[in-house]
């Protein structure tokens, strides 16, 4: 049984720079979800698709941010000019959906990526 | 909006003894859903327990339990028997559970440390 699984777990990088995340969610979850986590705060909710649509995005994605769920399975995040405020975890979740799992949906998270921006 | 606000930075326990790690919500949902995650320092979010907002009786699972109070707006977690490895952060957090954002809410976090 594979977990949600992310890639890389850490990422260190030049202000300025692109970086690009992988997350593989958990086979059969056709949904999955982006976090951001920084030092002593809960996670914070970036973006989420069921399938290949994105169908939810927070004002904290700015236009530096973009998500990609191709095929329905793994995504990416990738952050264009990094600046040093985007030094955090970012996590992944992953979720059968509603009418499959009812109205519980539980989302199930993977390691994360930790990036830092120098 | 919703809001999930956890009013214990930290919290500690001996071993062998049971702990509640407080959480309180806001929301005018009618129908959500409220869950605890556990968070070691390795970084993984580990799922632990869910409470629909209609559900009459609490959850359990293992040696976790929600005590919900609806009409305080609670939903604490009660750790029974506490072992070593349950030393880590602790998040409450919560979702609307008919339309509208699929999001999850997350309070601040407790970091609870067992010690033997």
């Amino acid at each position: 049984d594979t977990g949600v699984s992310q890639d890389p777990r850490h990422k260190i990088t030049k202000r300025g720079q692109n970086v690009t995340f992988r997350c593989d969610p958990i086979s059969e979850h056709n949904r999955l979800y982006w976090y951001r986590q920084t030092l002593g705060q809960g996670p914070e909710f970036l973006t989420y698709f069921q399938n290949e649509a994105q169908l939810e995005k927070s004002r904290l994605l700015s236009d530096r941010f973009s998500a990609e769920r191709p095929k329905g399975s793994f995504s990416t995040l990738e952050i264009q000019r990094t600046e040093q405020g985007d030094s955090a975890m970012y996590l992944c979740a992953s979720s059968l959906g509603s009418w499959a799992s009812g109205y519980t949906d539980t989302q199930y998270f993977g390691p994360g990526t930790r990036l830092t921006v120098l | 909006a919703q809001k999930i606000t956890q009013t214990q930075p930290g919290m500690f326990v001996q071993e062998k003894e049971a702990v509640t790690l407080d959480c309180t919500y806001d929301t005018s949902d009618p129908s959500y859903g409220l869950f605890w995650y556990k968070q070691p320092s390795s970084g993984e979010m580990i799922f632990l327990i869910y409470q629909g907002s209609y559900d009459q009786q609490n959850a359990t699972e293992g040696r976790y339990s929600l005590n919900f109070q609806k009409a305080r707006k609670s939903a604490n977690l009660v750790i029974s028997a506490s072992q070593l490895g349950d030393s880590a952060m602790y998040f409450c957090a919560m979702r609307r559970t008919q339309g509208g954002s699929e999001k999850l809410v997350f309070g601040k976090g407790t970091k609870l440390t067992v010690n033997p």
